[in-house]
């Protein structure tokens, strides 16, 4: 049973480009929230999306946003990157059963995103 | 809005020696309660959750915690702790509704094991 996935491990990026980061779920779940995860910090909830659509959004600006796919996979996208974007981004999916959501999230690895 | 504490940056016990990690929530009614921990450059694992029902939960490796309405706590707990648990441990909470399962994480514990 494939746990979730991120891609890519590492990225390095320059103040002002764009980056898009990937996450597979968890097979059988259906949920995805991504969580922004400063250094020596806890998690931060950036959004959540079920059904191809943003659900919850956490304090983050307008250059955050994202996608879900048919197949339940997600893409963060951060633009106009700024030397504070710098972290690990964490996947975490879940599931809804007749329309329940259900609290348990599983993490993926995260993507650690430098910002130079 | 939800908040969580977790008292206690770093904690150093010895191995073997007992070990509790601290965590006070604010929200307005019970939330869902978890315990993750992390280990260096890698994901969260889940340790336990507490959604209802008796209020000392099991974990996994051999965790448990308390839930403490009066006191707004959800502390870990473990007996005897072993080289191997050394890692950054976080308190989450999240909201009883429908509307989404957005998680409030503590600012972490980061546990150390001596030999």
């Amino acid at each position: 049973d494939a746990g979730v996935t991120q891609s890519p491990t590492h990225l390095i990026k320059t103040r002002g480009q764009q980056v898009t980061l990937r996450c597979s779920p968890k097979s059988g779940h259906d949920t995805v929230c991504w969580y922004q995860q400063a250094l020596g910090q806890g998690p931060q909830f950036i959004f959540q999306y079920y059904e191809e659509e943003e659900r919850q959004r956490g304090n983050f600006p307008d250059r955050f946003s994202g996608h879900q796919f048919p197949n339940y996979s997600s893409e963060l996208n951060v633009n106009a990157l700024l030397l504070g974007d710098s972290a690990l981004y964490l996947c975490a999916s879940s599931r809804r059963t007749s329309g329940i959501q259900i609290h348990e999230q599983f993490f993926g690895p995260g993507t650690r995103l430098t910002v130079l | 809005a939800q908040s969580v504490t977790q008292p206690d940056i770093h904690i150093t016990v010895s191995e073997g020696a007992s070990l509790e990690l601290r965590c006070n929530y604010s929200y307005g009614a019970t939330p869902y309660l978890f315990w993750y921990v992390q280990s260096p450059g890698q994901g969260l694992q889940l340790l336990l959750k507490y959604f209802s029902g008796d209020t000392l939960v099991q974990g996994i490796k051999g965790f448990e915690a308390e839930f403490k309405r009066s006191q707004s706590s959800f502390n870990l707990r473990k007996p005897s702790v072993h080289w191997s648990d050394a890692a950054e441990y976080f308190c989450a909470v999240g909201a009883r509704n429908n509307a989404g399962n957005m998680l409030t994480f503590g600012g972490g514990t980061r546990l150390m094991v001596k030999p």
